[in-house]
């Protein structure tokens, strides 16, 4: 079946430590996303990529970073920089261009202590 | 800038109809998305309007005016799990902001017997 993954569902890390957070589709889709969501708030965006090797800052890029080297993968690091990591965190991906509905994946958990 | 504002949280009664408001303020205005998100879980794509009107889906319509910046999604007929949030996202022409979704904060509908 076609879709989107992220893995693991929940993720717990200490203090200190960098993340890696897995997406993976399978659409055959150009564009990619990553969102952060936190309780009570709408989705922001951390990064996004439109093609291969290629990505851009979202609103709130600073403490993460990404890597687009395959069409189907599109991983986030959250590192030791981002102040608040703890938070739900969503993969999206799309045909690309702004008119198309964008695919989320199940989310991650991501809990920092 | 850009805003997009939606009530935080709404209540309705099973079977009955619910109007959900959203108000945006973005230049480059390329379309506006609606999807619903159970708790914990991805969310899942409702509609896209692009021009203004009603677009109908089943028990859920969406309207847009691109003059005063509103859309509002319908929901007929309510069943218990239609109880979810429900997030507006604007879509901008290509650009620097160009290629991404910005979301509003999301309503919370709970649908009580």
């Amino acid at each position: 079946d076609g879709g989107i993954t992220q893995s693991p569902k929940y993720l717990f890390r200490k203090e200190g430590q960098n993340v890696t957070l897995s997406c993976e589709q399978n659409l055959n889709h150009d564009a990619m996303y990553w969102y952060r969501q936190d309780p009570g708030q709408g989705l922001r965006l951390i990064y996004y990529s439109q093609i291969v090797n290629d990505f851009q800052k979202g609103d709130i890029a600073e403490g993460y970073s990404v890597s687009r080297e395959k069409k189907e993968s599109f991983p986030l690091t959250v590192t030791s920089a981002q102040k608040n990591p703890t938070a739900f965190y969503l993969c999206a991906s799309s045909m690309g261009g702004n008119s198309y509905e964008q695919y989320f994946g199940p989310g991650t958990r991501l809990t920092v202590t | 800038g850009q805003n997009i504002d939606q009530p935080t949280e709404m209540t309705a009664t099973e079977g009955a109809i619910v109007q959900i408001n959203c108000t945006y303020q973005t230049s480059g205005f390329n379309g506006l998305f609606w999807y619903q998100q159970h708790a914990g879980e991805a969310p899942t794509f409702l509609s896209y309007n692009v021009l203004d009107g009603l677009e109908e889906k089943g028990r859920f319509s969406s309207f847009l005016s691109r003059s005063k910046g509103y859309s509002y999604l319908l929901l007929k007929e309510l069943q218990m799990k239609d109880s979810a949030s429900y997030l507006c996202a604007v879509s901008r022409l290509r650009g620097p902001q160009g290629g991404k979704l910005i979301f509003g904060q999301g309503t919370e509908l709970s649908v009580k017997p």
